[in-house]
This record gives structure tokens, C-alpha cells and sequence, in this order.
């Protein structure tokens, strides 16, 4: 269990360009989300995979949010036309169930700064 | 929908003595509640979790949370801090589905 990974750890952008975040998740971990914290505040869900399968989107995912999963194993958010709202962490987290109750694995997150 | 409060933004207490984070929930069901705890540049980690069983819920490092229906309030408790226990707390409710909906968090100091 070498735990779930994020990359970049840092991202600094100017506003307008596109980003894009890593996540690789435990191995043999069928779920994996996407959080976003912001300062003083606790994590957002904005979206969530079962194996390649985007399950459920927050309403906080606009259409310049997208994530894929495309082999059911590492995942990928960009953010398209970016804005300084953006500027926040993006947590990834995986777990392995189907109850909605299992133990989720945060990476440290990546953080995102938009000038 | 489901939400949690945190009733307290920030805690203090000394070395050795009882800690207490207050969380109260609303659920238009019975809830499945977490507690999430972030240190500084660590990933958050799980503390324990209420999934209807026993309303006395035992977790790591001595914490512990006791559901109370009547009173919606899952409060995290600890007989005696340690300074590695100062963090981020967080209180957490799981929305229909499985999306976890976080509280604002707890910020727990210890002082020697």
C-alpha cells in the first residue's frame, strides 16, 4: 500500500490557461473521488468514479470541469479557461467497497494558484 | 439534504486533559457520520465512523463519538490530548449516494 498519490503538488497558473491534476489511487481501489478545499474551509465533493465510470458530479463541477478515469486506475481534472476562484486544493481520494460507507485514502492534494 | 455543523471553530487544551469537538447533523434519514482528521501537509486521515450500529463509536489514537439521535449531535471526545493530537477536525455526514458532505472543521491546539 504505497497509499494514493497526487501530482503536481504545487500548480501555479495564470488565469485563462488550462491545468491538468494527476491522481493515482491505492491499486485495487474500484472508487475514486475529487474533493476541493478551500482556506478555512472543509473539503467539497465535486465528483466520483467507480472503476471508469463517472457515477455522480457535484453541481460545483461547471463545464470547464472535467475528470476522467480511462482505464478504471489513474484519474485526470482539468480545468479548462481557469479563474482565480480556482485557487484551491484539489484532494483525490480512493476506497475499495460499494456501500458508500467504506474508508476512503486521501492524497495530500495539489495546490492550485491562479494569478 | 444532509449537512453537518461544527459548532467550534477552534479548541484549546492543555496536554492531559479532555478534548471535545461538538458536530451536530441533519439527516432527513439515519446517517452514516464520519470523523476526519488533517495535519499539516498530510492527507486526511479516518478517525472513526457511525454506521447504525453501536451509537458508541471507538476510533484510533483513543477518540472516540457517541451518536445521539435525540439530540443529532455526534461530538468527538478523547479522555486526555496529546500534542500530536493538535489538527484539523472534521465532522462528516454521507449524503445519499456516496458523497461525503464535510463540515467547516475544528482546529485542535495542545499546549505543554
Amino acid at each position: 500500500d504505497t497509499g494514493v498519490s497526487q501530482n503536481p503538488r504545487h500548480k501555479i497558473t495564470k488565469r485563462g490557461q488550462n491545468v491538468t491534476f494527476r491522481c493515482d489511487p491505492i491499486s485495487e481501489h474500484n472508487r475514486l473521488y475529487w474533493y476541493r478545499q478551500t482556506l478555512g474551509q472543509g473539503p467539497e465533493f465535486l465528483t466520483y468514479f467507480q472503476n471508469e465510470a463517472q457515477l455522480e458530479k457535484s453541481r460545483l463541477l461547471s463545464d470547464r470541469f472535467s475528470a476522467e478515469r480511462p482505464k478504471g486506475s489513474f484519474s485526470t481534472l482539468e480545468i479548462q479557461r481557469t479563474e482565480q476562484g480556482d485557487s484551491a486544493m484539489y484532494l483525490c481520494a480512493s476506497s475499495f467497497g460499494g456501500t458508500g460507507d467504506e474508508k476512503l485514502f486521501f492524497g495530500s492534494g495539489t495546490q492550485l494558484s491562479v494569478l | 439534504a444532509q449537512s453537518v455543523t461544527q459548532l467550534d471553530s477552534h479548541v484549546s487544551v492543555s496536554e492531559g486533559t479532555p478534548v471535545l469537538l461538538r458536530c451536530n447533523y441533519s439527516s432527513s434519514y439515519s446517517p452514516s457520520l464520519f470523523w476526519y482528521v488533517q495535519h499539516p501537509n498530510k492527507g486526511l486521515q479516518l478517525l472513526l465512523k457511525y454506521t447504525s450500529a453501536a451509537t458508541l463509536v471507538k476510533g484510533i489514537n483513543g477518540f472516540e463519538a457517541e451518536f445521539k439521535k435525540s439530540e443529532t449531535s455526534f461530538h468527538l471526545t478523547k479522555p486526555s490530548a496529546h500534542m500530536s493530537d493538535a489538527a484539523e477536525y472534521f465532522c462528516v455526514v454521507r449524503q445519499a449516494g456516496t458523497a461525503l458532505i464535510f463540515g467547516k472543521g475544528t482546529t485542535l491546539s495542545v499546549s505543554s
